[in-house]
């Protein structure tokens, strides 16, 4: 089944302590995304990627960082997580930008 | 700049009545446009896209779209709302270098 997986899909944490939400899809696409979702702020960019090895800054990308060492990868890391940072994270990938974009289940981050 | 503005951030309608979710959109070059929908606690999923052709754009649980590009618009209609119609909507458009750009998002509450 295509799918795009993320984990975890809840996660609290305090203040500092570095994580990792992974991201992971099987259906070979090359562009791949993550945003955050805020109430009556919609979803906002945070990074995305046109392929491996080749990433770019999105809308929001202030204190987190990513990586795309394998096409099928895409983790978002939170070096030193701060409680403006709780929000639901979604990752998202595509054949192309400008194609239909298959969306993870979401990651709900408290950060307290 | 490209930009998408979804006008009402709630839409209330009672079951069986029209639902009219509005859409506009800035690019300085043809867009791609996107309706995606998401039930709680869920990612998005694709509703229906426009690209090229037919500016009248069908989509899935009996939803369209009519691309107005005098109006700059791109309005979800469905002719008679269901309960469970009841989601979050999202519009979206591509950038011109094709990364798309999402709306707030549209409350659609259905009444009995």
């Amino acid at each position: 089944e295509a799918q795009v997986t993320q984990n975890p899909r809840y996660l609290i944490t305090v203040t500092g302590k570095k994580l990792t939400v992974t991201c992971s899809q099987n259906m070979n696409h090359e562009y791949m995304s993550w945003y955050r979702q805020d109430p009556g702020l919609g979803l906002r960019q945070i990074y995305y990627s046109m392929n491996v090895e080749v990433t770019d800054k999105g809308d929001v990308p202030e204190g987190y960082k990513v990586s795309r060492k394998e096409k099928r990868n895409f983790p978002l890391i939170l070096e030193s997580p701060s409680p403006n940072q709780t929000s639901l994270y979604f990752c998202a990938s595509s054949f192309k930008a400008n194609t239909e974009a298959f969306f993870g289940q979401g990651t709900r981050l408290t950060v307290v | 700049a490209q930009s998408v503005t979804q006008l009402g951030s709630h839409v209330s309608v009672s079951e069986g009545a029209l639902v009219l979710l509005r859409c506009n959109y800035s690019s300085s070059v043809p867009p791609y446009l996107f309706w995606y929908v998401q039930y709680p606690n869920q990612g998005l999923q694709l509703l229906l896209k426009y690209t090229t052709g037919a500016t009248l754009v069908k989509g899935i649980n009996g939803f369209e779209a009519e691309f107005k590009k005098s109006e700059t618009s791109f309005h979800l209609t469905k002719p008679s709302a269901h309960m469970s119609d009841a989601a979050e909507y999202f519009c979206a458009v591509t950038r011109g270098s094709y990364i798309p750009t999402f709306g707030r998002g549209t409350s659609l509450i259905v009444h009995p």
